[in-house]
């Protein structure tokens, strides 16, 4: 069963504003992870925010966790074309971090319009 | 990602017969896993390998075996084919230390049963 639960499904912005997109998951956590994915691609790792930390920046993106609401944001900033594809929320719930596999959400679709 | 290679890319197949999807990696890592992923649900966990001798089932593991012939070989079988594992497969490895969880993904395998 999907442990993560990515809001909005869907998303299209004009290019060069910020994308917000929301996850919700149901137990607790070691730590949340961010993937992409470009239509039909593999999953490319972007981000991870361990269960103690609020807040993480990568470049243009920047992730909130709050643990108390079992939610997490990622935003994207200054967006560009390139940005279109799937973003994924992953959680790993395991005592092994992460050796028991990550619980994915269903995704946001996110299309950078030029 | 090129250092977590998987064959076939794409492959067609009929109901009954038995297929194996192989997956090759140069990370060095010692977890893999292997996933599916269906449109609207997300990815979710069929098999995962902690080493060699280490081999466990995910959420959705009937229907699939899988033979960990090498730290950096991890085969997925179905030993006998149905439409509903229709789906695009991905394998993944993982870091081995505790506490990071990030995995990294190969291209995917796209198989149709028909």
């Amino acid at each position: 069963s999907q442990q993560g639960e990515e809001d909005p499904q869907a998303l299209s912005i004009q290019e060069g504003e910020n994308a917000t997109m929301n996850c919700s998951y149901k137990t607790s956590i070691n730590n949340l992870q961010w993937y992409r994915q470009n239509s039909g691609r593999g999953l490319v790792h972007l981000i991870l925010i361990r269960s103690n930390e609020r807040e993480k920046h990568s470049g243009r993106l920047r992730v909130t966790l709050d643990t108390s609401k079992k939610s997490s944001s990622l935003l994207i900033t200054a967006s560009r074309a390139a940005d279109t594809a799937s973003y994924f929320c992953a959680t790993d719930a395991g005592t092994g971090g992460g050796a028991d596999g990550l619980t994915f959400g269903k995704g946001t679709h996110l299309i950078i319009q030029p | 990602d090129a250092d977590v290679t998987q064959t076939p890319r794409n492959r067609i197949t009929k109901t009954g017969k038995r297929i194996m999807l192989e997956c090759s990696q140069t990370k060095g890592h010692d977890r893999m896993y292997w996933y599916r992923q269906d449109p609207g649900l997300g990815l979710r966990l069929i098999y995962y390998s902690f080493d060699v001798k280490d081999i466990n089932k995910g959420e959705i593991s009937d229907g699939y075996s899988v033979s960990r012939q090498a730290q950096a070989k991890f085969s997925l079988s179905l030993e006998s084919a149905i439409p509903n594992q229709t789906a695009l497969y991905f394998c993944a490895t993982g870091e081995g230390s505790l506490g990071t969880g990030t995995q990294y993904f190969g291209p995917g395998t796209r198989l149709l049963v028909l």
